[in-house]
């Protein structure tokens, strides 16, 4: 089975904060990606990766950066946390040419 | 314009009945796909189907099938014989470009709870 674990399921910072969220998968995908889901929004990209050290960015990726250094892990930084980025977080990953992407279980992450 | 639209923001549905989602695309893409997605209140997405533009047939897995009507551009997702189990968030959502191009626009949403 295809595994793509999130560090957190729960996450509460304070404005300002410098936060990391971390996805990992198991199944040497080529692809990665970060979105935001908000009630009514439905699912936005914020950044997406084909490769190691490659990034593209997504639809809101304002106020965000990410990280792949390594093939299994792609990190969301947000560089100074502010209240209107509480949200969920989801990560997910596909193989080069495939139809589906495979999501981890969320970050829901809160700023104060 | 929204790419993909579910009117729907909440349904209802009795057990063993069959339900249709609906969702409207916008594209001037000619090679484009359609998925939806269920996410159950543990926050997970799960694949549930795809029909690509070109796809001849209307896609079907198992108890699900894409109802797709390309010149009206609606892609509506049917479940037949309803399980307590498929209460959940089901999303729409839209590929551009070729087969194995990644980047996917997502509907907002339909809230489904089924009752027993």
């Amino acid at each position: 089975d295809v595994k793509v674990t999130q560090s957190s399921r729960y996450l509460v910072k304070r404005t300002g904060e410098k936060v990391f969220l971390e996805c990992v998968q198991d199944m040497d995908h080529e692809n990665m990606f970060w979105y935001r889901q908000d009630p009514g929004l439905g699912l936005r990209l914020i950044y997406f990766s084909y490769d190691v050290k490659m990034k593209e960015k997504g639809d809101i990726p304002e106020g965000y950066s990410v990280s792949r250094e390594k093939k299994e892990r792609f990190s969301l930084i947000l560089e100074s946390a502010s209240t209107n980025q509480t949200s969920m977080y989801l990560c997910a990953s596909s193989t080069r040419g495939a139809i589906e992407q495979f999501f981890g279980p969320g970050t829901r992450l809160t700023v104060l | 314009a929204q790419k993909i639209t579910q009117t729907q923001p909440g349904m209802f549905v009795q057990e063993k009945e069959a339900v249709t989602l609906d969702c409207t695309y916008d594209t001037s893409d000619p090679s484009y796909g359609l998925f939806w997605y269920k996410q159950p209140s543990s926050g997970e997405m799960i694949f549930l189907i795809y029909q690509g533009s070109y796809d001849q047939q209307n896609a079907t897995e198992g108890r699900y099938s894409l109802n797709f009507q390309k010149a009206r551009k609606s892609a509506n997702l049917v479940i037949s014989a309803s399980q307590l189990g498929d209460s959940a968030m089901y999303f729409c959502a839209m590929r551009e470009g070729p087969e194995g191009y990644q980047k996917v626009t997502f509907g907002t949403g339909t809230k489904l709870q089924v009752i027993p």
